[in-house]
Order: C-alpha cells, then sequence, then structure tokens
C-alpha cells in the first residue's frame, strides 16, 4: 500500500521568502516520488521526481526537493518565492505494482503575497 | 507535439444524460489514466489501461465505463450522469513501467444539475 500525506493546504508566503511544501510518503517497496505543479484552470505539470538515481533532486523554476528516507519525506524547496509561483502542488508516490499507479496527496495552494 | 488533448473543455448534463469525454496523446505513450479532481481530495483515478487492449478499474470507476481505441485514444463514458459527477476530468499519459511521470491533459470541466 502507499500513501502520501502532504501537511497544510493552504500556504502564503511573501515574495522572496523560503518556500516549503511538505510531503511525507508511506510505502512498503522503495518508491518514486513526484512534485506536480498546476496552475490555473490547466492541467498539472511535472515540477521533479525521485527515482534513486540521488536523494536531492533539482527540478524546473528553481525548486528542489530531498529524499530523506529515515523521515519518509520528500519536501519542496524553493529559496526565493516569485508571484508567478502561485500555484498548487501536488506530491505523489508510486511504489510498485504491476503498472505505474500513482497515488497523489491532496495539494498545497500557494499563495505568494508581494 | 499537441502532447495530450482533451475534448470537451466544458459540458453541462441534465441528470441521466450521458456523454463521452474524448482524450488523444501523440507521444506513443503506453499507459493512459483518468482522474477526477474535486476540491480538497486531490486526484482520484477511475480507470487506466496499461497497455493497448487493456483496462482496469482504478479507486472510484462506479458510473464510468472507458474505452482504449487505440494506443492514441482513450475515452471515458458517463451512461446516466449524476450530480455526484460533477468534477474537473483529466486525462494523462505515460511510459509504460516504473519511475516514469505522467503527462497530463488540460483537463474537462463537467458540471451536472
Amino acid at each position: 500500500a502507499q500513501s502520501v500525506t502532504q501537511l497544510g493546504s493552504h500556504v502564503s508566503v511573501s515574495e522572496g521568502a523560503l518556500v516549503l511544501l511538505r510531503c511525507n510518503y508511506s510505502s512498503s517497496v522503495p518508491p518514486y516520488l513526484f512534485w506536480y505543479v498546476q496552475y490555473p484552470n490547466q492541467g498539472l505539470q511535472l515540477l521533479l521526481k525521485y527515482t534513486s538515481a540521488a536523494t536531492l533532486v533539482k527540478g524546473i523554476n528553481g525548486f528542489e526537493a530531498e529524499f530523506k528516507k529515515s523521515e519518509t519525506s520528500f519536501h519542496l524547496t524553493k529559496p526565493s518565492a516569485h508571484m508567478s509561483d502561485a500555484a498548487e502542488y501536488f506530491c505523489a508516490v508510486s511504489a510498485g505494482g504491476g503498472y505505474q499507479k500513482v497515488t497523489f496527496g491532496i495539494g498545497t495552494k500557494l499563495q505568494v503575497i508581494p | 507535439n499537441a502532447g495530450v488533448t482533451q475534448t470537451p473543455k466544458f459540458q453541462v448534463l441534465k441528470t441521466g444524460q450521458s456523454m463521452t469525454l474524448q482524450c488523444a496523446q501523440d507521444m506513443n505513450h503506453n499507459s493512459m489514466y483518468w482522474y477526477r479532481q474535486d476540491p480538497g481530495m486531490g486526484l482520484r483515478l477511475i480507470y487506466y489501461s496499461a497497455s493497448e487492449g487493456t483496462t482496469d478499474k482504478g479507486e472510484v470507476p462506479n458510473g464510468y465505463n472507458v474505452s482504449r481505441l487505440n494506443k492514441r485514444e482513450f475515452s471515458l463514458r458517463l451512461e446516466s450522469a449524476a450530480p455526484s459527477q460533477t468534477s474537473v476530468y483529466f486525462c494523462a499519459s505515460s511510459m509504460a513501467g516504473q519511475g516514469y511521470e505522467q503527462y497530463f491533459g488540460p483537463g474537462t470541466r463537467l458540471t451536472v444539475t
């Protein structure tokens, strides 16, 4: 069984401040982990993914995430928020099975305050 | 490449009516998926097709049927729409196997009155 918990359905940061979006996963086998971003009225786009090659993963738009097995976490960070980062962010886990079943978190809406 | 396309973008149905949501991808992906997105619930898998010729139920299949018409196209049918099916529907596709990301279409916003 696999699951994802995103802490905080809404997060607000000031422009230029650190962005930290939290994600914890549960998996009985080594997981693949993803962060997706969804802008208003659009589909989801991949930000970054962890596939066991490296624990610190860099993605698009200056985002990165660190896989911490001991904490079962895959938090998303960006050093300096930009107004264009305002969107909804989804953490997702895929952990085996005959096909790539992906379980999504409920999402975190990021608000950037000017 | 267009990626994943979905039609229609918006639809309003009356309770009991039927409709088919269309999805096509031009990335030569083997696997395709249908999700629904509801506020506070993230994305929930309705049906998936691991490869051409196969379909399987996901987390919330009741009230829906699917057809994998060929490698490119995967349609979702609502036989008798209910207000509980008011949602935003996303189609996605991916390479087969583990660790591959999914590519999403722009979504269909469906309202059932």
